[in-house]
């Protein structure tokens, strides 16, 4: 069964600030996932990777297969990017295994 | 861009009854999935669902669980003989075929509240 972690659990950072949130899994993956879930619960898809690198806007999503861990950076913080940041695995029937989450406060 | 929507937004539902969560998915995606995260918790996974049948469940989805297609874009869970303890959200979601592996795109969920 996959562990996913990640680190740290809750992040607070002023505007402007270059944030990374890591992500580290125990077995093999095909992909990995980045979620944002909003205050009020919802979640939205940021990234699905396999490998190297992706980019799409001012978030940056890498992942090291050998390595087992990903990170997701965010440049040019802005108080909106407030939000959990989840990382999840993909499982043999494309469930995902989530990761507790990282909570990002982005002060003005 | 599609959507994939669930109702209620809320339930409040007494110990003991049956409570059904509606989702319907993106309309050409054939691989649907139910979590649920409790309260401060990380989201979990209960089942996965194509071609009509369950592919994959969790220990969490036991015989208190059960879903269905009914119509062909209704996806729904059943709870039976709720437990204080089945209070989470609820969060729908469902993918394409295409290729290998595809985000999975989530509803915003069913706050379920037993009393």
């Amino acid at each position: 069964k996959n562990e996913v972690e990640q680190s740290p659990q809750n992040l607070t950072a002023q505007e402007g600030e270059f944030i990374t949130i890591n992500c580290s899994y125990s077995v093999g993956i095909s992909a990995l996932h980045w979620l944002q879930q909003h205050p009020g619960g919802g979640i939205v898809s940021l990234f699905m990777l396999s490998s190297g690198k992706k980019k799409h806007g001012r978030l940056i999503a890498t992942i090291n297969i050998q390595e087992k861990h990903s990170s997701l950076h965010i440049t040019a913080s802005h108080p909106r990017d407030s939000a959990v940041y989840i990382c999840a695995v993909g499982g043999s029937q494309g469930n995902l295994i989530f990761g507790k989450g990282t909570k990002l406060s982005v002060k003005p | 861009e599609p959507e994939v929507t669930q109702t209620p937004s809320h339930q409040v539902t007494q110990m003991g009854q049956e409570v059904i969560l509606r989702c319907v998915p993106i309309s050409n995606h054939l691989y649907f999935y139910w979590y649920r995260q409790i309260l401060g918790q990380k989201v979990e996974f209960l089942v996965s669902f194509y071609n009509n049948e369950i592919s994959e469940k969790s220990e969490i989805f036991d015989d208190q669980f059960s879903v269905e297609r009914p119509d062909g874009s209704n996806f729904t869970l059943k709870i039976r003989s709720t437990k204080l303890e089945d209070s989470a959200m609820y969060f729908c979601a469902s993918r394409g075929m295409t290729g290998g592996n595809q985000p999975q795109h989530f509803g915003d969920g069913t706050r379920l509240s037993i009393l």
